[in-house]
């Protein structure tokens, strides 16, 4: 089973930033958070992933609380090519990663 | 750099057939994984090769195999195929196993049973 909470749908003006949040109460101290999204009927893309500080790059940023319970994936102008679902997933990378049911992102012109 | 590719994009088989499916990952990653996608079920890890040797399996029937050749590429196969088997079929590649590790995905594979 997933180890992650997402909301199930989340609506986003183009133009806006997309601020998607993750709930993984039960991390552990060497599990990292990634993000993946996947458009429809294509394979996931990589989008991000951190182990304790907040990461970007030049697709997104990932901001991880202070005691790792939480995340949020930050998209900064997000665009309609952003509509996706949008996956959040702790793993150590020495097990397989495991995919919830995502965040369905829609981006709205 | 190339990303990862997958043959053939797309299958029609009967039931009681068999299929293989090939992955060529990312030049230089040595770590392949493969996952099953269907509406039901969602992404689900079949299985991970690295240096040729399985390190995980998921929770499927033996009928799906898999193997990495020297190269790094990977095939996997599905006998005795049943109308469930349609899916789309990932398989994504990374640098090494490891949690600072990201796996890039290949555009998959859809198999039909028919």
């Amino acid at each position: 089973d997933a180890k992650t909470t997402q909301p199930p749908s989340m609506d986003c003006a183009e133009g806006r930033a997309a601020n998607l949040p993750c709930n993984h109460s039960t991390i552990s101290g060497n599990e990292y958070v990634y993000w993946y999204r996947q458009i429809h009927s294509q394979g996931p893309q990589y989008i991000i992933h951190g182990l304790k500080n907040n990461e970007t790059n030049e697709m997104a940023s990932l901001i991880i609380t202070e005691d790792r319970k939480s995340s949020t994936l930050i998209l900064p102008h997000a665009t309609l090519r952003d509509t996706a679902v949008y996956y959040c997933i702790v793993n150590t990378g020495n097990t397989p990663l495991v995919f919830g049911k995502g965040t369905r992102l829609s981006v709205i012109a | 750099k190339a990303g990862v590719t997958q043959t053939p994009r797309y299958l029609i088989k009967t039931r009681g057939q068999q299929v293989t499916l090939s992955c060529s990952p990312i030049s230089g990653h040595r770590s392949v994984s493969w996952y099953q996608q269907t509406p039901g079920q969602g992404l689900q890890f079949l299985f991970e090769y690295f240096s040729e040797t399985q390190r995980n399996k998921g929770n499927f029937p033996g009928r799906f195999s898999g193997r990495q050749f020297s190269n790094s590429r990977s095939e996997m196969n599905v006998s005795t195929l049943e109308l469930g088997d349609s899916a789309l079929y990932l398989c994504a590649s990374s640098l090494e196993p490891g949690g600072d590790y990201e796996q890039y995905f290949g555009p998959g594979t859809r198999l039909t049973v028919t």
